[in-house]
C-alpha cells in the first residue's frame, strides 16, 4: 500500500531553535508539495518540486524557511529560527503528472508547535 | 490567480438526510478539480478527479459533479462514518507544476 510518510508526527520545540520535517514521497512520483494548514488560514502552499526540481516556493517566508529535495525518496522543509506563528500541521503530498491534473497524495502531516 | 470558496463551512445531518456540498472555482483553464475527504488529525484523503463539465463520479454514498464554474458533492443517505471535512482543490492551466489550490473545506457532522 504506497503511501507519503512524514517524520516527526508531532514536534514541540522552542522559539528560536532549528526544525525539520522529513518526507517520503511515493515512488515513482514526480511532484512534491509542501503544504501548511491552520484553522485561520485553511491548506497554504509553500512550495513544490518537480523531479526535484523546486518550481515554486514563493508561499514561503524565505528569512526563515528552506525546502529541499535531496533525492527522489527524501524531501526536507526546515525552519530556522522558528516562530511561535510557525504553529501549524505541515502536509506533503506527491503526485505523478500527467497530461490531465496531477492527483496528489498526502502524508499525515507533522504537527509543529513553537512555544 | 485561480480561487476556489466552498459553502456552507459547516453541515450539520441526519443520519439519511441527503444534502450537497458546493465548491465554486476561478481559474484560468481547468486541468483538474480534486475532491478530498479529511478525518481529524489526518492528512486529506483523495476521493475523485473530475476534468469537464458534464462529468461525474461516484464513490459509496457520494457523487461528484462538475460546471464551468461549480463543482456539488452530494452526500446521499449519509451515516455517521461519513462525518469529516471535505475539501475541493482546482489545477489550473497556468499553474506551473500542477499546483492544486485548495478551498476553505466544508465540515460535516452526521448524527446518528
Amino acid at each position: 500500500d504506497a503511501r507519503v510518510t512524514q517524520t516527526p508526527r508531532d514536534k514541540v520545540t522552542e522559539m528560536g531553535q532549528e526544525v525539520t520535517m522529513r518526507c517520503q514521497p511515493i515512488l515513482g512520483h514526480n511532484t512534491v508539495f509542501w503544504y501548511r494548514q491552520t484553522m485561520m488560514q485553511g491548506l497554504e502552499l509553500l512550495a513544490y518540486f518537480r523531479n526535484r526540481a523546486p518550481l515554486d516556493d514563493s508561499g514561503m517566508p524565505k528569512d526563515r524557511f528552506s525546502a529541499e529535495m535531496p533525492d527522489a525518496t527524501l524531501a526536507t522543509l526546515k525552519i530556522q529560527p522558528s516562530e511561535p506563528r510557525d504553529s501549524a500541521v505541515y502536509f506533503c503530498a506527491s503526485g505523478l503528472i500527467t497530461t490531465g491534473g496531477t492527483e496528489a497524495f498526502f502524508g499525515q502531516g507533522t504537527r509543529l508547535t513553537v512555544v | 490567480e485561480d480561487q476556489v470558496t466552498q459553502s456552507p463551512e459547516a453541515l450539520r445531518l441526519q443520519e439519511g438526510e441527503s444534502s450537497s456540498l458546493n465548491c465554486s472555482y476561478t481559474v484560468s483553464g481547468l486541468r483538474g478539480l480534486f475532491w478530498y475527504r479529511q478525518d481529524p488529525g489526518k492528512g486529506p484523503e483523495f476521493l475523485f478527479t473530475l476534468y469537464s463539465a458534464g462529468e461525474e463520479k461516484e464513490k459509496e454514498r457520494l457523487k461528484a459533479t462538475l460546471t464551468k464554474k461549480e463543482s456539488f458533492l452530494h452526500i446521499t443517505a449519509p451515516k455517521p462514518e461519513d462525518s469529516a471535512t471535505y475539501l475541493c482543490a482546482v489545477q489550473g492551466r497556468e499553474a506551473a507544476g500542477n499546483k492544486l489550490t485548495f478551498g476553505g473545506g466544508t465540515r460535516v457532522l452526521v448524527k446518528p
